[in-house]
């Protein structure tokens, strides 16, 4: 079974440009998470979909994020314009159902630097 | 507010037993739940408690008290690869994850 994926695992931009980050949850999986983890940071809670529709956007930083999940498979997460303050890892995780929606599946990251 | 403390490093020897844990405080609790990330890893999904008491998954355990609002993860015969950052997550509603600040483990030979 393929784990989720996140593209690029790596973006460096000039701060006002604009970056879309891509996460592919584990198949079958409805829910479909957000995190980012600025530096020495905790890991924090941004956004949830159950397929194609928002849950809980409550930890959007702001309206220069925008997130969809196009017919509830893939997602992404744009930001625009970006700021400084927005560098970090930014982590996609996923879960089965809502009995076992504790158990998340997180990829491996994108690393976003904004200069 | 909501807040969640541990330890920001433990360092252990390989085959001991090390102990890290996990206070918390937070507006909703459905449970507490323990990842682990490698550097430039993702974070991995170990264990969730719901209920007081004890769960063993082979040579990690997971420890929570609702009433201490406390929880540990316990890793037993300690390797080299178990070198990584571990976090604590409280499920605060029925989904969502607010994690700690994470704990640093070093093994060392």
């Amino acid at each position: 079974e393929a784990g989720v994926t996140q593209f690029p695992s790596h973006s460096v931009i000039e701060k006002g440009q604009t970056v879309t980050l891509r996460c592919d949850p584990i198949s079958g999986h409805d829910n479909l998470y957000w995190y980012r983890r600025v530096m020495g940071k905790e890991i924090k809670f941004l956004l949830h979909f159950v397929k194609e529709s928002k849950q809980d956007e409550s930890g959007m930083p702001n309206n220069r994020f925008l997130a969809e999940r196009t017919g509830g498979t893939y997602s992404t997460l744009k930001v625009q314009p970006a700021e400084l303050e927005d560098s970090g890892v930014y982590f996609c995780a996923s879960s089965q159902d809502v009995e076992r929606i504790s158990e998340q599946y997180f990829g491996p990251g994108t690393r976003l630097t904004v200069t | 507010g909501q807040s969640l403390e541990q330890p920001s490093e433990v360092t252990a020897v390989e085959g001991a037993i090390v102990q890290i844990n996990c206070t918390y405080q937070t507006s909703g609790f459905y449970g507490l739940s323990w990842y682990q990330q490698h550097d430039g890893g993702a974070p991995t999904f170990l264990s969730y408690n719901a209920l007081d008491g004890l769960e063993e998954t082979g040579r990690f355990s997971s420890f929570l008290s609702r009433s201490d609002s406390y929880g540990y993860l316990l890793l037993q015969e300690l390797q080299m690869k178990d070198s990584a950052s571990y976090f604590c997550a409280v499920r605060e509603g029925s989904y969502k994850l607010i994690f700690g600040s994470g704990t640093r483990l070093l093994v060392r030979p």
